[in-house]
């Protein structure tokens, strides 16, 4: 199994740009999860997804957008970009079973100038 | 109220030591408290985990232990290595299932030889 796979690993965008993050994993998991990771900041969560054509918004969804068409992808549209979407954004994925433990990418890291 | 707040912030110890990472929470509807350890260039993995019904849980060198009535919890290891070096996150959960994670802000543990 491959796990979470994340692509790509950097990305430089100029302000307004547009792009998408891509996420997809391999374990049957029907939760996914995008958070951004700052420094001394912690994680925070971006928006959720409990499965297939069911998302939610997390604790930093402003300026991203996301979909779930599929089990196994969950990408992460940012829309107009701005210098405080600089970040690292992990996906993961879990079960859908009390208290499963998530399993993370290896993230992207976003740059916006 | 969602708030998980964690110190210290960065940690020497040397080999052989006891590393300690302190978390703090305010909301009482938090159920479930993992710790996540990150290395760099990595996403983070789970470490170990605690529900507020015990006051402490071990797992080889790691430790958490609990207190309920001061909304605290940490995490202790052991006979620390080098190899223990990385980021420490604690995280909490209200959500039932523990799936959506509110993450503290991180220690750098560096554990020299």
């Amino acid at each position: 199994n491959a796990g979470v796979t994340q692509t790509p690993k950097f990305r430089i965008l100029k302000i307004g740009q547009s792009m998408t993050l891509q996420c997809t994993q391999d374990m049957n998991h029907n939760y996914m999860y995008w958070y951004r990771q700052d420094p001394g900041m912690g994680l925070k969560l971006i928006y959720y997804s409990v499965g297939a054509g069911i998302t939610d918004k997390g604790e930093v969804p402003n300026g991203y957008n996301v979909s779930r068409s599929t089990t196994e992808d969950f990408p992460l549209r940012l829309e107009l970009a701005a210098p405080s979407q600089t970040s690292v954004y992990f996906c993961a994925s879990s079960y859908s079973i009390p208290w499963a433990p998530l399993h993370f990418g290896n993230g992207t890291r976003l740059t916006v100038t | 109220q969602q708030q998980v707040k964690q110190s210290p912030q960065s940690l020497i110890v040397q080999k052989g030591g006891i590393s300690i990472i302190n978390c703090a929470y305010e909301n009482t509807a938090f159920d479930y408290f993992p710790w996540y350890q990150q290395f760099p260039g990595k996403g983070p993995a789970l470490l170990i985990a605690i529900r507020p019904d015990v006051s402490e849980k071990k797992e080889g060198r790691f430790t958490i232990s609990f207190n309920k009535s001061a909304k605290q919890f940490s995490l202790h290891i052991m006979d620390s290595q080098p190899g223990d070096s990385a980021t420490y996150f604690c995280a909490a959960s209200m959500d039932e299932g523990g799936s959506r994670l509110t993450f503290g802000e991180g220690t750098q543990l560096t554990v020299n030889p």
